[in-house]
C-alpha cells in the first residue's frame, strides 16, 4: 500500500542552524501539507501546497518558514533560523484531491538545542 | 471560527470493555468534514474515518463506531470489546469550507489494561 514517507526521524540541531525536513507524498497526490505536534499537545496546521504554491498557511508559518517541491517527487520544510520552541514533531500529509482524504507520513522529530 | 473539543484527556479501561470518546466541534461553514485519526505509541497518525456534514448516519466498522449528530455538534467515536492494542491517543479534526485546513482537537489518550 502506497505510504508518505518522512526523513529523517530524528533531526538534533542546534538553535539558530537551519533544517529541511523531507517529505515523499504518495505518488499520485497532488496536494500536499505540514503539521507540526510540539510534545504531548494537539496536531497543528502549518502549510497546505498545490500547483506548486501555498494555499494555506497557519499564523505559526512565519517568514522563517518555508516549503518546497523542488523535483517530481520531494516535499520540503525549511526552518531558516532555528528555535527552541520549534521542537516538535513534524508531519507531512498529501491528499488525492482536494476533498480527499490526508494520508500522514510517520513524522519527524525535531530537536532544537 | 473552527474548533475541536476533545474534553477527556485520559480514558482507563479494562480490556473487552466498550469505551466512547467524545468530540464536539463548532464551525459556522455549511459545509465541513470530521476526522478521526489514531496515533499509537508509535507516534504515526493513523486514518481512521471521515464524515461529511451532510451524512449523519452512524458508521460501524468492526469493533468501531461512530455517532454524528449535527444538533449537538458532536461526532463521538466508540470501540466495542475494546483491546490492548487500541490504545494510544485518538484526534477528532475538522476541516470547514477550507478544505485544506485541519482543526484538530488536543486528544484523547486511551489506555486498555488486559
Amino acid at each position: 500500500e502506497p505510504e508518505v514517507t518522512q526523513t529523517p526521524s530524528h533531526q538534533v540541531t542546534q538553535m539558530g542552524q537551519e533544517v529541511i525536513l523531507r517529505c515523499v507524498p504518495i505518488s499520485n497526490h497532488l496536494y500536499f501539507y505540514w503539521y507540526r505536534q510540539i510534545l504531548g499537545q494537539k496536531v497543528e496546521f502549518l502549510v497546505s501546497f498545490y500547483n506548486n504554491e501555498i494555499s494555506e498557511k497557519s499564523e505559526i508559518f512565519d517568514d522563517q518558514f518555508s516549503v518546497e517541491r523542488p523535483d517530481g517527487s520531494n516535499f520540503t520544510l525549511k526552518i531558516r533560523s532555528t528555535k527552541l520552541e520549534d521542537s516538535a514533531m513534524y508531519f507531512c500529509a498529501s491528499s488525492d484531491d482536494y476533498y480527499g482524504e490526508q494520508y500522514f507520513g510517520p513524522g519527524t522529530r525535531l530537536t532544537v538545542t | 471560527a473552527q474548533k475541536v473539543t476533545q474534553a477527556q484527556t485520559e480514558i482507563s479501561v479494562v480490556e473487552k470493555e466498550d469505551v466512547t470518546l467524545d468530540c464536539v466541534y463548532e464551525t459556522r461553514d455549511t459545509t465541513y468534514y470530521l476526522f478521526w485519526y489514531k496515533q499509537p505509541p508509535s507516534g504515526e497518525l493513523v486514518f481512521l474515518i471521515r464524515r461529511n456534514s451532510f451524512d449523519e448516519q452512524n458508521e460501524i466498522s468492526g469493533r468501531y463506531s461512530w455517532n454524528f449528530q449535527k444538533s449537538t455538534s458532536s461526532f463521538n467515536f466508540t470501540i466495542t470489546a475494546s483491546q490492548v492494542v487500541d490504545s494510544a491517543v485518538y484526534f477528532c479534526a475538522l476541516s470547514g469550507n477550507n478544505f485544506n485546513k485541519f482543526y484538530f482537537g488536543s486528544g484523547t489518550k486511551l489506555n486498555v489494561k488486559p
